[in-house]
């Protein structure tokens, strides 16, 4: 099958930077998505890796390696708002299909 | 522009109404999509619909029924459903591009539906 792996919680402090991990099968995906979802929202794009290496897009950047199957989202200068589920998402190379991980629910404290 | 659009936003229905939830969107996206979501699990994929054909059906029961009038409006007609469908339904569209499409499926706020 096809598994995709992220830490269920994670807190941090308010102006800090966290590391969200993703790990999944490294056969099988043709691409890392992550979308952040506010509680009853909906999932709202990120960022996309295709290739190796990191996608920086202001505070949020994301880092992809194939060979490991490992991906991060990284978050700097964290704010109250940034308080969400972060889910984590390998587009199947065979149907096009999104796999979501369960997704890391991060709480931001002052 | 990214914007899904889903109505209505809550719905209660008994397990004897038949209700329909509503998606549109206006992107030019020829692939549509409907996701089921308990809280805090992810969206379950239930259909997808690539030019306005139905293309992947997870095995979903056929209490639900999906519909796609034309490419910007995506239906999900609901019948006899049990009080465990009681979910957020979201519904994603993309761009749909030919095979391996790695297309970004934006999603709509989503009905929050409570079945008693």
């Amino acid at each position: 099958g096809q598994n995709i792996d992220q830490p269920t919680e994670m807190t941090a402090t308010e102006g800090a930077i966290v590391q969200i991990n993703c790990t999944y099968q490294t056969s099988g995906f043709n691409g890392l998505f992550w979308y952040q979802q506010h509680a009853g929202e909906a999932p709202t794009f990120l960022s996309y890796n295709v290739l190796d290496g990191l996608e920086e897009k202001g505070r949020f950047s994301s880092f992809l390696s194939r060979s490991k199957g490992y991906s991060y989202l990284l978050l700097k200068e964290l704010q109250m708002k940034d308080s969400a589920s972060y889910l984590c998402a390998g587009s199947s190379s065979n149907t096009g299909k999104l796999i979501f991980g369960q997704g890391t629910t991060l709480q931001v404290k002052p | 522009d990214t914007e899904v659009t889903q109505t209505p936003k809550h719905l209660v229905m008994g397990m004897t109404n038949k209700k329909s939830l509503k998606c549109e969107q206006h992107m030019g996206h020829r692939a549509m999509y409907w996701y089921k979501q308990k809280a805090k699990k992810p969206p379950e994929l239930m259909f997808v619909y690539s030019y306005e054909k139905l293309s992947i059906n997870e095995s979903v029961p056929s209490r639900f029924s999906p519909e796609c009038p034309n490419s910007s409006l995506l239906n999900l007609h609901l019948h006899a459903l049990q009080p465990e469908d009681s979910a957020l339904y979201l519904c994603a569209s993309s761009q749909a591009r030919t095979s391996g499409g790695t297309d970004t499926q934006y999603f709509g706020p989503g009905t929050r539906l409570t079945v008693l």
